[in-house]
């Protein structure tokens, strides 16, 4: 069965720092995976997707995320935090056996300090 | 525009009563989906529907019901038979598995008085 881990559930950073959000799965089959933010109240954006190709994706807002098979990870990146980055950020996996399911992590909560 | 349309966005009922949440898309896709969301558990899956007239349980069906009538439309209905009703939940679309995201609506909350 595929599953997501989101390691910590609350993260702060001070504005400009670097932000890292982690993201381990485990699947039996290549999976998709996916990163999106969501802010209060609201639905669920997409940041970024990895699908096939290449392993650094990049996406909006300045965040990209590395596919590593070898760690099954998919930690999301942005080199400058801003204010605005404050949200709750989840990683999903999509199985591309054809079923349809998307699995998500718990979220992580982004704090961005002044 | 071309997107999903959850309605009502604040709902608020008694206990004992059954209430739908509408969902409603224009991007025509194929596949829709019912999560509910609790604060530290994430997404859960209650119903998903690959096409019309066709729907599958999710994780935590029991105490839902859904319709997929139409491709536009994919109602959820919480029946008194719902432990726990409080929540959020949120609708979603996806083309198919070989596009891979999914896109998802505004959300509607939920709470059980």
């Amino acid at each position: 069965a595929q599953s997501v881990t989101q390691l910590g559930s609350h993260v702060s950073v001070s504005e400009g720092a670097l932000v890292l959000l982690r993201c381990n799965y485990s699947s039996s089959v290549p999976p998709y995976l996916f990163w999106y933010v969501q802010y209060p109240n609201q639905g669920l954006q997409l940041l970024l997707k990895y699908t096939t190709g290449a392993t650094l994706v990049k996406g909006i807002n300045g965040f990209e995320a590395e596919f590593k098979k070898s760690e099954t990870s998919f930690h999301l990146t942005k080199p400058s935090a801003h204010m605005s980055d404050a949200a709750e950020y989840f990683c999903a996996v999509s199985s591309t056996s054809g079923t349809y399911k998307y699995i998500f992590g718990t979220g992580t909560r982004l704090k961005v300090l002044a | 525009d071309g997107g999903i349309t959850q309605s009502p966005k604040y709902l608020f009922r008694k206990e004992g009563q059954n209430v739908t949440l509408s969902c409603e898309q224009n991007l025509n896709h194929d596949a829709m989906y019912w999560y509910r969301q609790d604060p530290g558990q994430g997404l859960r899956l209650i119903y998903y529907s690959q096409i019309v007239n066709d729907f599958q349980k999710g994780d935590i069906a029991e105490g839902y019901s859904v319709s997929r009538e139409k491709k536009e439309s994919f109602p959820l209905t919480v029946t008194s038979a719902q432990k726990n009703p409080t929540a959020f939940y949120l609708c979603a679309t996806t083309q198919g598995w070989n596009t891979g995201e999914l896109f998802f609506g505004e959300g509607s909350r939920l709470t059980v008085l």
